[in-house]
């Protein structure tokens, strides 16, 4: 069975920038979260879709975060316009039930 | 206060030893508690959930203290392929929300 997966896997822009980070979620499960660790930091929840909606946002950072999940399958996150202060892992994770399973990450540094 | 502590170490042991690695939380709500291992440049994987009765699978064992809000992992008899990063982690209330400590490392050696 294939995991999370994430997309790309680095991702290295200059401050201003736009840059979307993709998830495909393990096939089935209804529950997608997006969690962001920085820089010698603890590894923070962003949101959490249910289906294609979202059913809590209350981790995200500002207005320059926007994250989708069209039809319930894959999601987005884009970061726009990117500051340096956004450099960090993050993470997606999927389950249908209580166990999280999580990506391996996208590495983004902005400059 | 972070809502999550943990000693971040690094724990530095000899194979065979046994370590125990602890982590207190300030949510008296927290509804679930796990311990997470995560290597070097990896993504976070679950090891085991955290009961109140205390649970053990294998070498581990963990246990949760509601009372302190307190919880522990205890490896025993340690082996080289311990050595990683161990996350406490405690949902904050329905849908996982998941809420992470830094991490505790762990170093194992020969």
């Amino acid at each position: 069975e294939a995991g999370v997966t994430q997309f790309p896997s680095h991702s290295v822009i200059e401050k201003g920038q736009t840059v979307t980070l993709r998830c495909d979620p393990i096939s089935g499960h209804d529950n997608l979260y997006w969690y962001r660790r920085v820089m010698g930091k603890e590894i923070k929840f962003l949101l959490h879709f249910v289906k294609e909606s979202k059913q809590d946002e209350s981790g995200m950072p500002n207005n320059r975060f926007l994250a989708e999940r069209t039809g319930g399958t894959y999601s987005t996150l884009k970061v726009q316009p990117a500051e340096l202060e956004d450099s960090g892992v993050y993470f997606c994770a999927s389950s249908h039930s209580e166990k999280l399973f999580f990506g391996s990450g996208t590495q983004l540094s902005v400059l | 206060r972070k809502e999550v502590e943990q000693d971040p170490g690094p724990f530095n042991v000899p194979e065979g030893a046994t370590v125990a690695f602890n982590c207190t939380y300030s949510n008296s709500a927290s509804q679930s508690f796990f311990w997470y291992r995560q290597d070097c440049r990896k993504e976070p994987k679950l090891l085991m959930s955290v009961y109140s009765s205390g649970n053990e699978d294998g070498r581990f064992t963990a246990q949760l203290n509601r009372a302190s809000q307190y919880i522990s992992l205890l490896i025993r008899d340690s082996k080289l392929s311990d050595s990683a990063t161990y996350l406490c982690v405690v949902n904050d209330g329905g849908f996982q929300k998941l809420v992470f400590g830094t991490g505790t490392r762990l170093l194992v050696s020969p």
